[in-house]
């Protein structure tokens, strides 16, 4: 099976525009996740989306917002960007059907490196 | 709340070496843990899970973790390094009632010839 895909892979924008990245699951995973890895941060959670409802948030700003198409497929918008946002963004998927005691795995595209200068 | 704290940083070691990264956790519940490695300018792969079937795991590439309650500690060793082993690594434990998974703040492994 193809892993995650994520599209682009580098993308440089200015302050104040706005971007779409997108992210392709593991053929038959219905959950789609999130993250932003900063140097100063780490890992943080952004969203999942499971069957096109967003289930879960982060603690991010709604200029960050995300979608799910009926095909599992993912993408997230960040509008008025900052300079902060620089990061790398992470896409996971998961078959999505976990339990509170068997949790799914999560596996991990390549992420998209955004630079706003 | 659920919580991981990688106790280093930084480790070096030498090839043929034993590698041992250090992970503690915080957790109200029963925990799912993970180990995953992220290769410079890659994605993050896992390199093993635990979810409470057995306190010793076993992952890809020689790696292996026990999940000590007691200690609340879920700790990486591998008898022995190799150069491929170069890259940052994450302790991670999921939420209870979500699939967010909940990073530590990596260690960086470097192995010298």
């Amino acid at each position: 099976k193809a892993g995650v895909t994520q599209t682009p892979r580098y993308l440089i924008k200015t302050r104040g525009q706005q971007v779409t990245l997108s992210c392709s699951p593991i053929s038959g995973h219905r959950s789609v996740s999130w993250y932003q890895q900063t140097p100063g941060q780490g890992l943080q959670f952004l969203f999942e989306y499971f069957s096109e409802t967003q289930r879960n948030k982060g603690n991010f700003p709604g200029r960050f917002s995300g979608r799910q198409f009926s095909n599992s497929r993912s993408e997230m918008n960040v509008s008025t960007l900052e300079l902060g946002d620089s990061a790398l963004y992470l896409c996971a998927s998961s078959l999505g059907g976990g339990t509170a005691k068997i949790k799914e795995t999560q596996y991990f595209g390549p992420g998209t490196r955004l630079l706003v200068l | 709340a659920q919580s991981v704290t990688q106790l280093d940083s930084h480790v070096s070691v030498s090839e043929g070496t034993p590698v041992l990264l250090r992970c503690n956790y915080s957790s109200s519940y029963s925990p799912s843990l993970f180990w995953y490695v992220q290769h410079p300018n890659k994605g993050l792969q896992l390199l093993l899970k635990y979810t409470s079937a057995a306190t010793l795991v076993k992952g890809i590439n020689g790696f292996e973790a026990e999940f000590k309650k007691s200690e609340t500690s879920f700790h990486l060793t591998k008898p022995s390094a190799h150069m491929s082993d170069a890259a940052e690594y994450f302790c991670v434990v999921s939420s209870p009632k979500t699939d967010k998974l909940i990073f530590g703040t990596g260690t960086r492994l470097q192995v010298f010839p």
